[in-house]
């Protein structure tokens, strides 16, 4: 168990619908990240959250949005689902937000979404 | 835009054999950063570079960081078939106030026995 708490574990859903994944960082980690897993695009970041502000983007689509609560818990949230939205999500959590020395990211167990 | 490459993409080995995975990155960064995934499974960090020359090792892997020619490799030492997985090697952007990290597409390692 990494810490990193992820739910749900597998989803399967329709195109058109809107799902929530949600994520309970390690205890002591302030900054959260999102990375979807597919096979053909592999592991890409999504986006950033370092004590509540969004610090990072990455190739994410406008019809996902995700946030960081006080709790330090993030969703992300996916709408107007596609086929091709269908892949593994992982949230990830650290100490810090980018300062000096290492930044190490421990995941979370993954959220597989499959879109009907 | 940062972008990270390893080759060889997949590698199938016979056990007590010895390989090199390559890592090549496209900017400064002196923090490299290198995880593990088996099938279906989260990925579990195996070694952080944090500067150049730096060289750790664990059991039968050794990863080392020449950040003038922006490359780092994951040596295998008598490969045994638990060492079976993914295995990524990512960066972050030297001075990036963010640390997000930034992965390659991955090399499967396949150790037969």
């Amino acid at each position: 168990d990494s810490g990193v708490t992820q739910t749900p574990k597998h989803l399967i859903t329709a195109t058109g619908q809107r799902v929530t994944l949600r994520c309970s960082p390690r205890s002591g980690d302030l900054s959260v990240y999102w990375y979807q897993q597919s096979l053909d695009q592999g592991l890409q970041f999504l986006i950033q959250y370092y004590n509540g502000e969004e610090r990072a983007k990455g190739n994410i689509l406008e019809r996902f949005s995700a946030q960081q609560f006080p709790d330090l818990h993030s969703e992300l949230n996916l709408s107007s689902l596609e086929l091709g939205d269908s892949a593994l999500y992982f949230c990830a959590s650290s100490v810090a937000g980018g300062t000096s020395g290492a930044n190490v990211l421990t995941f979370g167990a993954g959220s597989r979404l499959t879109v009907l | 835009e940062l972008k990270v490459e390893q080759n060889p993409l997949f590698l199938s080995m016979q056990e007590g054999k010895n390989y090199t995975i390559y890592c090549n990155y496209s900017t400064t960064s002196d923090r490299l950063y290198w995880y593990r995934q088996d099938p279906g499974k989260s990925l579990e960090s195996l070694f952080v570079l944090l500067s150049n020359g730096a060289v750790k090792q664990e059991g039968r892997l050794m990863a080392s960081l020449d950040t003038k020619a922006r490359l780092s490799t994951l040596h295998i030492t008598a490969a045994v078939h638990d060492l079976s997985a993914t295995y990524f090697c990512a960066v972050d952007r030297l001075y990036s106030n963010t640390g997000k990290l930034i992965f390659g597409q991955g090399t499967t390692l396949q150790v037969k026995p």
